[in-house]
């Protein structure tokens, strides 16, 4: 049961350009959402995340969007650079609502975006 | 500030071996959580730990195993290694208790475990 999808294993852009992933969800229990960024043999880099009181979030480049309704959170980044090559995951927790479930994540299968000079 | 602490980074060991992985976590940071990454099953919860307790577990068979101590490092034990349990580990921590802004959790670099 994939709790948490994004359904786009990969992404192209032109430097510059505006860089958008998506993550879609089905657990109506999860109430915050990280979006991480990866390389190979290494641990996620958090990025920017968003709680469900709100629908947008902004920390420089990067926008996170959420539709509660839709159960959709999509990320933005404005502009690309060729260093935003890497993998993106959307990862979701259910911290007031689920419980003890605070230190649980569960992870999209993750993105890979390619951003070309 | 010193970020979340994952050693070793890489080992190998043999089917039917033991093997400890240790993760200190950000200072002031009490959770700890486990995650294990295979290019298959992508990254998958293991267990958290809060207050040396285990708060939460991932469906993974017995033999996967943690603990926390008082200063909140944590180690994950797996026994009896099969060749399916090599993937990336990564331990993250975590303040908790983030209020209504959440609650981050950041991740180490990981322990590589090949098993043969």
């Amino acid at each position: 049961d994939q709790q948490v999808k994004q359904n786009s294993p990969s992404l192209s852009v032109q430097e510059g350009r505006i860089s958008i992933l998506n993550c879609d969800y089905t657990n109506s229990m999860f109430d915050y959402f990280l979006w991480y960024k990866k390389y190979p043999a290494e641990g996620p880099t958090f990025l920017i995340s968003i709680s469900s009181i709100k629908d947008k979030n902004e920390d420089g480049r990067f926008t996170v969007f959420l539709n509660k309704s839709a159960k959709h959170l999509s990320l933005h980044i404005v502009p690309s650079q060729p260093g935003d090559s890497a993998v993106y995951f959307c990862a979701a927790s259910a911290q007031w609502s689920g419980g003890t479930s605070y230190g649980k994540l569960t992870f999209g299968q993750g993105t890979i975006l390619t951003v070309h000079p | 500030k010193a970020g979340v602490t994952q050693t070793p980074r890489y080992l190998i060991k043999t089917r039917g071996q033991q093997v400890t992985l240790s993760c200190s976590p950000i200072s002031g940071h009490r959770s700890v959580s486990w995650y294990q990454q295979t290019p298959g099953q992508g990254l998958q919860f293991l267990f958290e730990y809060f207050s040396e307790t285990q708060r939460n577990k991932g469906n993974f068979p017995g033999r996967f195993s943690g603990r926390q101590f008082s200063n909140s490092r944590s180690e994950m034990n797996v026994s009896t290694l099969e060749l399916g349990d090599s993937a990336l580990y990564l331990c993250a921590s975590s303040f908790r208790f983030g209020g209504l802004s959440g609650n981050t959790i950041y991740f180490g670099e990981g322990s590589w475990l090949t098993v043969v």
